[in-house]
């Protein structure tokens, strides 16, 4: 059973535009969520993580938008640039347990 | 955060053989984490280890298969027993850092099983 559902499987987006990537949960017992970034041959690096106490947090071109009630989060890249280009991965886990359940993650491809 | 180093960056392996993968952390952590990912596919979590205590394994992983040991709170390693070509994938090593939500993950071995 896949804890957390992610969407799309892959993405295309021109220079300058806004990329989304969508998530969501069903255990109400998840109390944070990060979202990884992978090139390919690398392992997946933190991007950017929000607890559900704020709806929204930016960091730079990165945004993560948070519904609590409809258990659903968002990550939002602004002007989108080739170098963006990789796999994005959403995750969820809660205080009670250190495991992470992570999305099937999105190919990004940004195109000049 | 936390720096991590995995020995080898990649291996091709005959069928029937056994692969020990090492994960160095520079700092100590209490939490060391095992993922496979397959090609294109979502990060599976293998086993957690603990420093001192027996690894748990998640439901389809099993200790004869994927034996992992935890000398010390820098340091994990996890061995791919009795190889065949369906273990051909990424291992990740992965920390859960003192005083931090998150985990942090090392570059990856890339396995290749003929």
């Amino acid at each position: 059973q896949q804890q957390v559902k992610q969407s799309p499987q892959s993405l295309i987006v021109q220079k300058g535009g806004i990329s989304i990537i969508n998530c969501a949960y069903e255990n109400t017992a998840f109390d944070y969520f990060p979202w990884y970034q992978q090139f390919p041959g690398k392992g997946p690096a933190l991007l950017i993580a929000i607890r559900p106490d704020v709806s929204e947090k930016k960091e730079g071109r990165f945004t993560i938008s948070f519904n609590k009630s409809a258990k659903q989060f968002s990550l939002h890249i602004m002007d989108s640039q080739p170098g963006d280009s990789a796999t994005y991965f959403c995750a969820a886990s809660s205080d009670t347990g250190n495991q992470f359940y992570f999305g099937t993650g999105t190919s990004l491809t940004v195109i000049p | 955060s936390a720096v991590i180093s995995q020995k080898p960056s990649r291996d091709i392996c005959q069928r029937g053989t056994s692969l020990t993968i090492q994960c160095q952390v520079d700092s100590q952590v209490t939490m060391m984490f095992w993922y496979r990912q397959q090609p294109g596919q979502s990060l599976t979590l293998i086993a957690t280890a603990n420093q001192g205590s027996e690894a748990t394994y998640e439901s389809g992983f099993v200790i004869d298969k994927f034996p992992i040991s935890r000398p010390n709170l820098t340091f994990s390693t996890l061995t791919v027993s009795n190889m065949s070509p369906e273990d051909s994938s990424i291992y990740l090593c992965s920390v859960r850092a003192p005083y931090t939500d998150t985990q942090y993950f090392g570059p990856g071995t890339r396995l290749t099983v003929l």
